[in-house]
C-alpha cells in the first residue's frame, strides 16, 4: 500500500554510521515536494526528524537527509543505542493528491 | 506548546461507523498554512496517511480510503473530527492526529503528532 520503498531493516554497532532510502517515484520524491523523515518508538508519537534537509530543534546532528532523483536517504553517524527505533519517509504524491509514507525500516543497534 | 490528543471509541464493530477527535491546542486552525491530518498505523505494520484538512477548508484524502472517510473541523472549539464509516477488523490499528506544517495546502510535514489511540474492531 505505501508507494515510498525503504529497506525492512538495517543495524550497525555502536559509533558506525548507517543510511535507510526511501525510492519513491516521479509523482513524488521525483518532484518539488521535501522528504520528510520520522523517528518512532513502539508506544510513542513519531518524531519529525528531518524536513527537507533540515533538522528540528533538538534532533542531533548525527542524522541528516538527502534526496537525488526519486530517492531519498537518511544517514545516522555515531550510531548510539538510543537509535535504536522505527523510522518512516514521508513526501506528498502528486498524482494521489495526498501524502505517502514509506514502509518503515527497523534500525537495530548490535 | 502545540499538543494534540485522541478520543473516541476503543472497540466497534465491523460495518459500524467510527468517529475520532482530535483536541488542539498551542495553534489555530484558521492561520494560514495550518493543517491537521489523521494517520493510521496497524499492529505490526507500517503508519499510513488518511486524511487532511487545512486552514481553508480543502481537504485530502486517501484515494484508497476516500469513500469511506471524512474530516471536518471546528475552528471555535480547537477540534478536528475523522469519521470512517463500514469498519472492517483491518481497521484496527492505532490512529494518530498530526499538526501539518506547510506553505500552501500542498505538501509539508507532521511535525506535532498525538499519543495516538488504539481502536479494534471486532464483534
Amino acid at each position: 500500500q505505501s508507494v515510498l520503498t525503504q529497506p525492512p531493516s538495517v543495524s550497525g554497532a555502536p559509533g558506525q554510521r548507517v543510511t535507510i532510502s526511501c525510492t519513491g517515484s516521479n509523482s513524488n520524491i521525483g518532484t518539488n515536494y521535501d522528504v520528510h523523515w520520522y523517528q518512532h518508538l513502539p508506544g510513542t508519537a513519531p518524531k519529525l526528524l528531518i524536513y527537507g534537509n533540515n533538522r528540528p530543534s533538538g534532533v542531533p546532528d548525527r542524522f541528516s537527509g538527502s534526496k537525488s532523483g526519486t530517492s531519498s536517504s537518511l544517514a545516522i553517524t555515531g550510531l548510539q543505542a538510543e537509535d535504536e527505533a522505527d523510522y518512516y519517509c514521508q513526501s506528498y504524491d502528486i498524482s494521489l493528491s495526498g501524502y505517502v509514507f514509506g514502509t518503515g525500516t527497523k534500525v537495530t543497534v548490535l | 506548546q502545540i499538543t494534540l490528543k485522541e478520543s473516541g471509541p476503543t472497540l466497534v464493530k465491523p460495518t459500524q461507523t467510527l468517529t475520532l477527535t482530535c483536541t488542539f491546542s498551542g495553534f489555530s486552525l484558521s492561520t494560514s498554512g495550518v493543517g491537521v491530518g489523521w494517520i493510521r498505523q496497524p499492529p505490526g505494520k507500517a503508519v499510513e496517511w488518511l486524511a487532511v484538512i487545512y486552514w481553508n477548508d480543502n481537504k485530502r484524502y486517501s484515494p484508497s480510503l476516500k469513500s469511506r472517510l471524512t474530516i471536518t473541523k471546528d475552528t471555535s472549539k480547537n477540534q478536528v473530527v475523522l469519521t470512517m464509516t463500514n469498519m472492517d477488523p483491518v481497521d484496527t490499528a492505532t490512529y494518530f492526529c498530526a499538526h501539518r506544517r506547510g506553505a500552501t495546502d500542498t505538501g509539508g510535514n507532521f511535525d506535532y503528532w498525538g499519543q495516538g489511540t488504539l481502536v479494534t474492531v471486532s464483534s
